[in-house]
């Protein structure tokens, strides 16, 4: 089994839904969790980070963490076509593997307008 | 700054052959590290260098696979010889200090005939 485990989707929904996006883990050591935005050929970008549980808000983007049930989400309000790309969690255990991140293998979102 | 580079972008040669995959890093970044990422198995973390020394390269899936960080600003990943199974868009990532936000390069985009 993996450390990280994310549905790899596809999904797709209608310009201006709510999506929602999750990963789990397995390691109870990960304390930095972050989510990566993938467009198509092309290199992942970081999206948004966050070093505890509860949420984190930057403009459309809310992530949320719950490490008792190691469990975390990303969710988009007023979806866009620009949003669709693949996103994938990445997360990090700082005190025994710093620098190293473990990856989810990714969802592929696909907003229509 | 102009990100992370690699070279070259794409690269198409044929089983057997010697591929030298290259990666220059941001300035000031102390960790680099190198992917591979295909459909079937996602981003998989091949090795990962700190002030140029390799701290973990359990990722590497065959003798053919070498890398190298001769200084701060340069790194090659090199595959030899080369199978068609190595196929796959090779990404080179750096970050400063823990911080663990790693910026990727475009990636190479590598087919063995």
């Amino acid at each position: 089994q993996k450390e990280v485990e994310q549905d790899p989707g596809p999904l797709s929904v209608p310009e201006g839904a709510i999506v929602s996006l999750n990963c789990t883990y397995s390691n109870s050591a990960f304390q930095y969790f972050m989510w990566y935005r993938q467009y198509s050929r092309k290199g992942p970008e970081l999206l948004m980070y966050t070093y505890s549980s509860g949420n984190k808000e930057d403009g459309r983007f809310t992530a949320q963490v719950d490490k008792s049930s190691k469990y975390i989400s990303l969710f988009i309000r007023d979806s866009q076509p620009s949003d669709s790309a693949t996103y994938l969690c990445a997360m990090s255990d700082l005190n025994t593997n710093a620098g190293k991140s473990t990856f989810g293998d990714g969802t592929t979102l696909t907003v229509k307008p | 700054d102009a990100g992370v580079i690699q070279s070259p972008r794409h690269e198409v040669t044929e089983m057997g052959q010697e591929v030298t995959l290259r990666c220059k890093p941001i300035s000031g970044h102390d960790y680099l590290f190198w992917y591979r990422q295909t459909m079937m198995r996602g981003l998989e973390l091949l090795i990962y260098f700190n002030n140029n020394v390799p701290i973990d390269d359990s990722g590497m899936p065959e003798d053919r696979f070498s890398a190298k960080m001769p200084n701060a600003s340069f790194s090659t990943l090199k595959i030899q010889p080369s199978e068609p199974r190595d196929s796959a868009v090779y990404f080179c990532a750096s970050s400063k200090d823990r911080e663990e936000t790693q910026y990727f390069g475009p990636g190479t985009r590598l087919l063995v005939l």
